[in-house]
């Protein structure tokens, strides 16, 4: 079956521009993660949707970014007026989160370069 | 919240020797602690997990130990060849809790041939 799907694969943007990432998670998974990753760097945590509950916003790094998950399913994660400090790769994942099967299953990542 | 230590950053190993990853946690509620290794350009990919009821398991040449305790847990892989040569993140969540999955900084694994 289809995993993990973000868009798009890269994106180049001005500083000062707002851009939004796509994730479609696969189908069924209750849980949505957002990741974001800097070159040679490890996976830091941004936000977390689970089912419905509120959305676990701990971690975005500044009032720039959002996100929204619609229906349960697809999630788009905006950052607006871009630093070059967001550059780096963005990555989804998704999860059952069903007691017997816990796997997050993650996507190839949106490439996003601020210049 | 949940806090996620490892050790070491990077790691240097001769092909054929065993490596060892060692994992801290913070949040005594946790329950489920996965391993993901990422190759170079690629996704993080989940390789074992562990959850709180058991102290081992082995999946033929890798092995994950917890210690609920001293509340730490190890990626153990033995006889490691050139394609172990990754980043390996480990990670721990409260699944019951739907807490969100705290990773820790990674360590960067290389086998020397």
């Amino acid at each position: 079956g289809a995993g993990v799907s973000q868009s798009p694969s890269n994106k180049v943007t001005e500083k000062g521009k707002d851009v939004e990432l796509r994730c479609d998670p696969i189908s069924g998974h209750t849980a949505l993660y957002w990741y974001r990753q800097s070159l040679g760097q490890g996976l830091e945590f941004l936000i977390y949707f689970q089912g419905n509950s509120a959305p676990d916003k701990s971690g975005l790094p500044s009032d720039r970014f959002s996100a929204e998950r619609t229906g349960g399913s697809v999630s788009t994660l905006t950052i607006q007026r871009t630093q070059q400090e967001d550059s780096a790769v963005y990555l989804c994942a998704s999860s059952p989160r069903s007691p017997g099967n816990t796997e997050a299953f993650f996507g190839q990542g949106t490439r996003l370069t601020v210049v | 919240g949940e806090n996620v230590e490892q050790h070491p950053s990077t790691l240097s190993v001769q092909e054929g020797d065993s490596a060892v990853i060692k994992c801290t946690y913070s949040d005594s509620a946790s329950n489920y602690f996965p391993w993901y290794k990422q190759e170079l350009g690629k996704r993080p990919q989940l390789i074992i997990d562990i959850r709180s009821n058991v102290g081992e398991k082995k999946d033929q040449r890798i092995a994950v130990t917890l210690n609920k305790t001293a509340k730490h847990f190890s990626l153990h892989i033995t006889e490691t060849q050139p394609e172990d040569s990754a980043v390996y993140f480990c990670a721990a969540t409260w699944v019951q809790g739907a807490q969100k999955l705290v990773f820790g900084q990674g360590t960067r694994l290389t086998i020397n041939p």
